[in-house]
């Protein structure tokens, strides 16, 4: 079974530049999830959705960060004008909503982004 | 809102011994679920194991358990025999038996193993 993917590994910006990073999450997952995880620190949440649905944005910088699953698979992340306190990885996991390992989250290789 | 703290920010153990790692944990759910990951230095996060709120016995998989202490929001992870390649960070996380799948993580214990 494959994994979660994500794209790109590496990116690197100069403040004001835009970025996306894509996801492809485990078939059959329905929930999918971004994190930011900056330095030696634990990740934390942007954005999850739950098929194609938004179920909680409330802490993506909506001013520069957005995100979409328009299919219910495959999710972009998007900065339009990156600052250099967006460096950090940023991780994509995949989850299923129901069953016996629901809640467990697999996690992509991520994409480490520096803004200079 | 639903918080998960880890304090211990490292620790240093000798193989083959014993260590516990702590966290603590905010809701006001009755019904939620405990995790703990594990993050390798190429930066691959993997789940270890987990505690469903509603079962009283500690999980355990392999040489990783769990101590939950419900009534002190508590849930230590305990990894006995370490070997060198345990050495990681440790993240703790949480999600809440209601209102969707938000999945909140701690800031991590870093763990060295050494000879």
């Amino acid at each position: 079974e494959a994994g979660v993917t994500q794209s790109p590994r590496y990116a690197v910006l100069q403040e004001g530049q835009a970025v996306s990073f894509w996801c492809d999450p485990i078939s059959g997952h329905d929930t999918l999830y971004w994190y930011q995880q900056p330095r030696d620190q634990g990740p934390q949440l942007l954005v999850y959705f739950r098929d194609e649905a938004v179920i909680d944005n409330s802490q993506l910088p909506s001013d520069r960060f957005s995100a979409v699953r328009p299919k219910g698979t495959n999710s972009t992340l998007k900065i339009q004008s990156a600052k250099q306190g967006d460096t950090a990885t940023y991780l994509c996991a995949s989850s299923f909503g129901t069953g016996g390992s629901q809640n467990t989250l697999y996690f992509g290789a991520g994409t480490r982004l520096s803004v200079l | 809102a639903q918080k998960v703290t880890q304090t211990q920010t490292s620790i240093s153990v000798v193989e083959k011994t014993t260590v516990t790692m702590d966290c603590v944990y905010e809701t006001r759910d009755s019904s939620y679920f405990l995790f703990w990951y594990k993050q390798t230095a190429s930066g691959e996060i993997v789940f270890l194991i987990r505690q469903d709120s509603y079962k009283k016995e500690n999980a355990t998989v392999g040489h990783y358990s769990l101590n939950f202490q419900k009534p002190k929001s508590s849930i230590g992870l305990i990894i006995t025999a370490t070997q060198i390649e345990d050495s990681a960070v440790y993240f703790c996380a949480m999600r809440e038996g209601t209102g969707g799948y938000k999945v909140v993580f701690g800031s991590g214990t870093r763990l060295l193993v050494s000879p």
